[in-house]
C-alpha cells in the first residue's frame, strides 16, 4: 500500500500570508492520480484539485497544487478566512486497486 | 446535476449489523462505480471500495474484506453498505461517492454517522 504523508499536520496562517502544504507518498505516484480535498467543520470533503494541478470547479486562483513522483503540494498565494479546512491528499494505483488518502493537514486562520 | 441522498445516522449496539443506503439522483448509478469512503471522528479518510450496479461486481479494500458487503439497486437507483459484527472502530461517518473513470471522488454525498455503543 502506498502510504500518504500530509505535513504539517496543522499550521496556523494569517490572512494574505502564502502557505504550502505538502504530500509524500512511500512510492511514485503518477501525477495524474493525486487529488486534494478541502474538508470544512461538519461538511463531507470537497474535490479541491485533481490530477496534481487542476483547479475543480468553483476553487479560487489563488489555490495551486504541484508536484510528481513522491511528492507533492499544495499552495494559497493569498490566504483568507474562508481558506480555513483540512485538506487531505488522495491517490489512486491500479494494481493492486487502492484509493489511498493522507492523514490531512488541517490549516488554521489567526 | 448529481445528488446523493444518505440515510440517516445510526446508533447500533456492538456486535450487530447495520446498513446504508445512497439513493442518487441527476444521473443512473448503473452508469458509474459507487464507491465507499469511512471517516472515524477527527481522523482521515479511508477507502472501503466499490460497486459497479450493472453487474454487481464489487472490490474492497483488504481492510474491510469480511466487514463490508457493498450492494445495489437499480430500479431504485440506490447503492447500499452493509457493515458486520460491528466494534467501537466502526463508529465513523460513512460516504458514497459515484465515479465513472475519473480517479478523484468529485461527488460526496451527506455522509450517515454510524455510532457502535457497547
Amino acid at each position: 500500500e502506498n502510504v500518504l504523508t500530509q505535513s504539517p499536520a496543522i499550521m496556523s496562517a494569517s490572512p494574505g500570508e502564502k502557505v504550502t502544504m505538502t504530500c509524500r507518498a512511500s512510492s511514485s505516484v503518477s501525477s495524474s492520480y493525486l487529488h486534494w480535498y478541502q474538508q470544512k467543520s461538519g461538511a463531507s470533503p470537497k474535490l479541491w484539485i485533481y490530477s496534481t494541478s487542476n483547479l475543480a470547479s468553483g476553487v479560487p486562483a489563488r489555490f495551486s497544487g504541484s508536484g510528481s513522483g513522491t511528492s507533492y503540494s499544495l499552495t494559497i498565494s493569498s490566504v483568507e478566512a474562508e481558506d480555513a479546512a483540512t485538506y487531505y491528499c488522495q491517490q489512486y494505483s491500479g494494481y493492486p486497486l487502492m484509493y489511498t488518502f493522507g492523514g490531512g493537514t488541517k490549516l488554521e486562520i489567526k | 446535476e448529481v445528488q446523493l441522498q444518505q440515510s440517516g445516522a445510526e446508533l447500533v449496539r456492538s456486535g450487530a449489523s447495520v446498513k446504508l443506503s445512497c439513493t442518487a439522483s441527476g444521473f443512473n448509478i448503473k452508469d458509474y462505480y459507487m464507491h465507499w469512503v469511512k471517516q472515524r471522528p477527527e481522523q482521515g479518510l479511508e477507502w472501503i471500495g466499490w460497486i459497479d450496479p450493472e453487474n454487481g461486481d464489487t472490490e474492497y479494500a483488504p481492510k474491510f474484506q469480511g466487514k463490508a458487503t457493498m450492494t445495489a439497486d437499480t430500479s431504485s437507483n440506490t447503492a447500499y453498505l452493509q457493515l458486520s459484527s460491528l466494534t467501537s472502530e466502526d463508529t465513523a461517518v460513512y460516504y458514497c461517492n459515484p465515479i465513472t473513470t475519473a480517479s478523484w471522488f468529485a461527488y460526496w454525498g451527506q455522509g450517515t454517522l454510524v455510532t457502535v455503543s457497547a
